[in-house]
This record gives C-alpha cells, structure tokens and sequence, in this order.
C-alpha cells in the first residue's frame, strides 16, 4: 500500500509495494530540501536532495516531489524492500549560505514487512 | 568511502560533569557540525564553525555549550555542567564543498544521571 496526504508519524508496508512518505517544511525561504534515513543506533544517512527550482527528482528506487505553493515535500520508494525499514526525515537549509544548518522536519518510521 | 567518526560511542555522566564529545570528520571538508536528537524526536541543529570559529548556532547552544577543533583532524563538543536533559544522541557532521551533502556521524549517546 501506499500513503498521501499528511505528515505520518509510521507507515507499514508489504514488502514489493511502493512506499509514500510526506513532509510538511516550515520557512517558504528554503532553497535546498534533502531526505534522510536513519537506522537504529545510527545517523542519518543521505538518501536524496533536490533544489527549489525543480519540482521533481528520480534517484535508484527513490523520487523526491517538491510542492512549493504548499510547502510539502514526499519521498516515494518503488518496490519496498525490508531494508528499507527506518526512520526517515526531510531537511531543508536557507538560501545563499554555503554550509548552513539543517532544519530537520518529523520523522515517519517505515516498517517493511516481507 | 570516508566517514566522520565519533567517539566515544555512548557516554554516562553524572549530573553538573564536563563532558567532551569528539568527531573526526571527512579530511577535506571545510564546515562542521554538532547536531543533537532526543530519544524519538527529530534532529536538532546545535552549532556549525567554519574557518575556526563558530558561523551559526541555535538557542539550544548556551554557555555551557562551546565546540573546538584543537587540531586538523578532531572537532569536539564540550558541555561544561551536564543536566539531565542534556541526555540525547549527538551527531556530529561535516560538510565539503564538491556536494551539498552534510555527511553524519554514526553519534554519541550521552546519559546524563
């Protein structure tokens, strides 16, 4: 199954399905949006990035969506494996600033059961 | 791959200690970061340095906060009188300029008692 719509703190899917996770950001200002994930007992990991002048970018399995009139951000994962199975968090960082801070959003534990 | 390492792994203190947390980040980056998460909540900026000092911090970092790189390689977060609500993961990262990849570190769990 898949999931739209709102921030979910978890989602649980069969392995094979393709997996939507949401994110609201807070500044209108953001230019850089990234998602993380993170596995138990480690730091977050980079999964994919995208820049306010797209809308729309594809990695392996991965593809970020960028709403900027509503300031929502979705990851979509195809063909859910149970290595998928994590915390994941989007992230945005102010313009113009070369190694600014990053503004973590809430997580959504993805649960992959095979 | 390069890596930012972080020792040591999990560190238990009693309330009102010093503690020093270290990062080792990637060689040849340039900005650094300590990041920290309370047990099931998000990730919270603390603190970046650049160029040797300090370029941004958050209200979390007070004065019992302070960060130094003593030398090329470690970049430490000192916190100087430890509270009970101080206890969270720490994440240090860093940061190059070849990508807009902030690279994280595997934490310190600090438990403050």
């Amino acid at each position: 199954g898949e999931s739209v719509g709102l921030h979910l703190p978890t989602l649980s899917v069969q392995e094979g399905d393709n997996s939507i996770i949401n994110c609201a950001y807070s500044n209108s200002a953001s230019d850089y949006f990234i998602w993380y994930k993170q596995e138990s007992g480690k730091g977050p990991q980079f999964i994919i990035d995208i820049r306010s002048n797209m809308d729309k970018r594809q990695g392996q399995r991965v593809t970020v969506l960028l709403n900027k009139t509503v300031k929502h951000l979705s990851l979509q994962i195809a063909a859910t494996q149970p290595g998928d199975s994590a915390v994941y968090f989007c992230a945005e960082t102010l313009p113009n600033q070369a190694g600014t801070a990053l503004i973590f959003g809430k997580g959504t534990t993805l649960s992959v059961s095979s | 791959e390069p890596e930012v390492t972080q020792t040591p792994s999990h560190q238990v203190t009693q309330m009102g200690q010093e503690v020093i947390l270290r990062c080792v980040p990637i060689s040849n980056h340039l900005y650094f970061y300590w990041y920290r998460q309370i047990l099931g909540q998000k990730v919270e900026f603390l603190v970046s340095f650049y160029n040797n000092e300090i370029s941004e911090k958050s209200e979390i970092f007070d004065d019992q906060f302070s960060v130094e790189r003593p030398d090329g390689s470690n970049f430490t977060l000192k916190i100087r009188s430890t509270k009970l609500e101080d206890s969270a993961m720490y994440f240090c990262a860093s940061f190059g300029l070849s990508s807009y990849e902030q690279y994280f570190g595997p934490g310190t769990r600090l438990t403050v008692t």
